[in-house]
């Protein structure tokens, strides 16, 4: 079993549509969670932390689950610009930095 | 923003031949710094993790004599693909943690290597 799955998409929506998605971890006792996106051929970039109790940062709110250990992301109002991979990403371990990737949520915003 | 470059973007070269690759922190000094390689439509795979004045922490199946690893400085980690076949053609990223305390890393801009 992976430590990260997400489901690949793609999403493709409308500008100005709700677009969200969830991503699973197997690990319990992970600690840190993100989202990145990932533009094609391009390196990923933080979009956003995940906190236990939600945390929004403008059109993005993140969701964290423990007991069913995944997390989410939703996206408002979405933008042509939005169109990206979303990247679930989990720190496993408490004493090392190590992350651990999913393989990518893809969105498509079309005018 | 913590700014993190990769030199080179790109290189193309004959099977056979080693390829080094440079990771910089810009703006901060870097202890730890980590090398990834994403193959199409996959997701990103740790490689090793780099330590400076250390040496690196493989993760298993990365052969450690064929991606060669040298932290030397705070702010310059270098991965040089040594013997590179065309099945090393990959996309390799590094990312450093901020001493800030942050979880999270900062991505260089990745390489891409292809190998002829």
């Amino acid at each position: 079993r992976k430590e990260v799955e997400q489901d690949p998409g793609p999403f493709n929506v409308p500008e100005g549509a709700t677009v969200a998605f969830n991503c699973t971890y197997s690990n319990s006792a992970s600690q840190s969670f993100f989202w990145y996106r990932q533009d094609c051929r391009k390196e990923p970039k933080l979009l956003m932390s995940v906190y236990s109790s939600g945390n929004e940062d403008g059109r993005f709110t993140a969701q964290l689950n423990r007991a069913s250990q995944y997390i989410s992301l939703l996206i408002r109002d979405s933008k042509l610009s939005d169109s990206a991979t979303y990247l679930c990403v989990v720190n496993l371990r408490s004493n090392d930095y190590k992350l651990s990737f999913g393989a990518g949520t893809t969105v498509t915003v079309r005018a | 923003g913590a700014v993190v470059s990769q030199h080179p973007s790109w290189v193309i070269c004959k099977s056979g031949t080693s390829v080094k690759i440079e990771c910089r922190s810009l703006d901060f000094q870097a202890t730890t710094m980590f090398w990834y390689r994403q193959f199409p439509k996959q997701s990103l795979m740790l490689m090793a993790t780099s330590n400076e004045g250390s040496k690196a922490t493989y993760e298993q199946g990365v052969e450690k004599d064929k991606f060669l690893i040298n932290h030397a400085s705070l702010t310059l980690s270098t991965l040089t693909v040594t013997s590179a076949h065309p099945e090393d053609s990959s996309f390799y990223i590094c990312s450093a943690r901020h001493p800030n305390g942050l979880d999270g890393q900062y991505f260089g801009p990745g390489t891409r290597l292809l190998v002829l």
